[in-house]
């Protein structure tokens, strides 16, 4: 089966740090870019960061820029997200999502169940 | 930044109706956009990209248009699986930012 499967997330103290995983199975993950999207409950979605097929480039939303680092494994088909200092506000369930590219246009065609994570103490 | 807006927040509307929902980005994007339907309690899914390009297996009653700062979703007949809320997201560069969403329900 084509799927993204996210994991890692869970309740965490302001200032903690969490590490969420994203695992591709039933394709080719390793030409695939990867987006991490997040909602908080009760809200619309948040474009978190983006990856390359090579990891060689990399965006971040400037509410995370300097906190959040994503990074990926191909040979395990996998695509991270570290979290650090992380606040109230990052509370939400956070997905991954699969783009891709039509020539010059991508959408996202795969996202995950999605991983929550809550931020309180 | 581009900061995208979408009107209006919410909408009821009668099965059968057209409906029409508008996004409009502060700077031009061409035609770079994408929106995707999420169905309560359900992981979001895309229906059109490059502004006006269905996603293969959607139906043909959504449609969009629009580029450069203004953009529209048409749903040409509203069924009672419509019942989502829907975002634009601007695909031109980073950041990839979203809509504020448009809730749309059965009256």
């Amino acid at each position: 089966e084509v799927q993204l499967v996210e994991s890692g997330g869970g309740l965490v103290q302001p200032g903690g740090s969490l590490r969420l995983s994203c695992a591709a199975s039933g394709f080719t993950f390793s030409p695939y870019e990867i987006n991490w999207v997040r909602q908080a409950p009760g809200k619309g979605l948040e474009w978190v960061s983006y990856i390359s097929s090579s990891g060689s480039k990399i965006h971040y939303a400037d509410s995370v820029k300097g906190r959040f680092t994503i990074s990926r494994d191909n040979a395990k088909n996998s695509v991270f997200l570290q979290m650090n200092s992380l606040r109230a506000e990052d509370t939400a369930l956070y997905y991954c999502a699969r783009i891709d590219w039509n020539y010059f246009y991508f959408h996202m065609d795969l996202w995950g169940k999605g991983t929550p994570v809550t931020v309180s103490s | 930044d581009i900061q995208m807006t979408q009107s209006p927040s919410s909408l009821s509307a009668s099965v059968g109706d057209r409906v029409t929902i508008t996004c409009r980005a502060s700077q031009g994007i061409n035609n770079y956009l994408a929106w995707y339907q999420q169905k309560p309690g359900k992981v979001p899914e895309v229906l059109i990209y490059a502004a006006s390009t269905l996603q293969s297996g959607v139906p043909s009653r959504f449609s969009g248009s629009g580029s450069g700062t203004d953009f529209t979703l048409t749903i040409s007949s509203l069924q009672p699986e419509d019942v989502a809320t829907y975002y634009c997201q601007k695909c031109d560069s980073a950041p990839f930012t979203f809509g504020p969403g448009t809730k749309v329900d059965i009256k």
